[in-house]
């Protein structure tokens, strides 16, 4: 696709269920990365991927938070018994090669929002 | 809390500079970037400036970066109605990766 896509836009769920959030990077970026914005803030570093791999997971806030990349292009953020403090917009971003100069482009986000 | 830090608000009237600030804290970034979000959409990476440099201008924007102070700068000329947004510096540090650490972000509210 032309740019980073994510899905679902928006995911309201309740305290205790799991949800997954799909990223879809620009084809043929290798890195792939998952950030955080809390209402107000600016984005947190969650995970990096080069290829398949995890290569830095030490945003990762705790256990309930797994990411996978499977074949080296779409990733999954998992998040398992959700608190109301998931809530947020967590953004996706992919690069073509490690340490590019232009660095990281933007999916749209998906936000969610646990009751 | 954040390693990198700008002011919360800035308020502009229409053709006039803007001029957006932020420090941060390690010495050891190589290189530091400006972001534009606007509402509901993704952010947009609008400049980056290593950190071997000074300056950088690209159209309207001009960069400015004080290693010494650890303070870069966004300056937008001739701001428009369409430049309101929020406003995030980051940097990308030598020993982390190639993760990136933001600011808290700026608004910029333009007046027409």
């Amino acid at each position: 696709g032309a740019g980073v896509s994510q899905t679902p836009s928006n995911k309201v769920t309740e305290k205790g269920k799991y949800v997954e959030l799909r990223c879809d990077p620009i084809s043929g970026h290798t890195a792939l990365y998952w950030y955080r914005q809390s209402l107000g803030q600016g984005p947190e570093f969650l995970i990096y991927f080069q290829g398949t791999g995890a290569a830095d997971d030490s945003g990762l806030p705790n256990d309930r938070f797994f990411a996978v990349r499977p074949e080296g292009s779409v990733s999954t953020l998992k998040i398992q018994r959700t608190e109301r403090g998931d809530s947020a917009v967590y953004l996706c971003a992919s690069s073509p090669q490690p340490g590019a100069v232009e660095t990281q482009y933007f999916g749209p986000g998906t936000r969610l929002l646990v009751l | 809390g954040e390693d990198v830090e700008q002011s919360l608000f800035l308020s502009v009237r229409e053709g006039d500079s803007s001029v957006i600030n932020c420090t941060y804290t390690d010495s050891s970034s190589t290189y530091l970037y400006w972001y534009k979000q606007e509402p509901g959409a993704g952010l947009q990476l609008l400049t980056y400036i290593f950190s071997n440099m000074d300056m950088k201008q690209d159209q309207r924007l001009t960069v400015l970066l004080n290693k010494k102070d650890k303070h870069l700068s966004l300056r937008i000329a001739d701001t428009q109605t369409g430049d309101s947004a929020i406003y995030f510096c980051a940097e990308r540090r030598n020993n982390a990766g190639n993760m990136l650490t933001f600011g808290g972000g700026t608004r910029l509210m333009v007046k027409p």
